[in-house]
């Protein structure tokens, strides 16, 4: 079982600070996901990327996958209120099946 | 597009009794739905595989006996707790895998059951 190690697992910010969130893993992944859940709803696909090294943008979130394709992060610039929630990575293995990280639950206070 | 309905959103039930939960694609075809339970504030706990016309795979500890899956249609998957109780309440999540090649799982919007 491939292991998908997430950081940080908690952040509580003010509103328009930047954060980014990490996800890292030794094992190499044929395509990530990033999701977004908000209590009581199920997890909302934000983005997902294939190609080692390729950047996404979604308005102010930026996702990065690694060269290796190993790793990933999602940067928040200028966060609100509305970008809290847990938001969650997922490597995908293959057969249709893929390894979450823990989460990370972001709080961003007006 | 790549929308995945649950039903109930939520069940309250007494224990001992079954209850039966939903999973549809709605505008596309599924080969593949993952069931998972979450508990608060933590990570998506996979449950078992569901692929369509064939036995489910289970995780590790996950009674299949206790928990029952049927994916008898490209479009729909059922998870069936049976004798319930209170240890078994939970938050329950489907996910579909989609066309697009890339292996993107889409989550259905979650089943909050209660069992008293």
């Amino acid at each position: 079982t491939q292991l998908l190690e997430q950081s940080p697992q908690f952040l509580s910010i003010q509103e328009g600070e930047n954060l980014t969130v990490y996800c890292n893993s030794s094992s190499v992944f044929s395509s990530l996901q990033w999701y977004r859940q908000e209590p009581g709803e199920g997890p909302v696909l934000l983005v997902t990327v294939v190609t080692g090294g390729e950047v996404k943008k979604l308005k102010r979130l930026t996702f990065q996958f690694g060269d290796a394709r190993k790793d990933s992060s999602l940067h928040i610039t200028a966060a609100q209120p509305g970008d809290t929630g847990l938001y969650l990575c997922a490597g995908a293995e293959g057969a249709g099946k893929s390894t979450f990280g823990d989460g990370t639950t972001l709080t961003v206070k007006p | 597009g790549a929308v995945v309905s649950q039903h109930p959103s939520w069940v309250i039930c007494k224990s001992g009794t079954s209850v039966k939960i939903e999973c549809r694609s709605l505008d596309f075809q599924a080969t593949t739905m993952f069931w998972y339970r979450q508990f608060p504030k933590q990570s998506l706990m996979l449950m078992a595989t569901s692929n369509e016309g064939s036995k489910a795979t289970y995780e590790q500890g996950v009674e299949k006996d206790k928990f029952l899956i049927n994916h008898a249609s490209l479009t729909l998957s059922t998870l069936t707790v049976t004798s319930a109780h209170p240890e078994d309440s939970s938050f329950y999540i489907c996910s579909a895998v989609g066309t697009s090649g890339t292996d993107t799982q889409y989550f259905g919007p979650g089943t909050r059951l209660t069992v008293l």
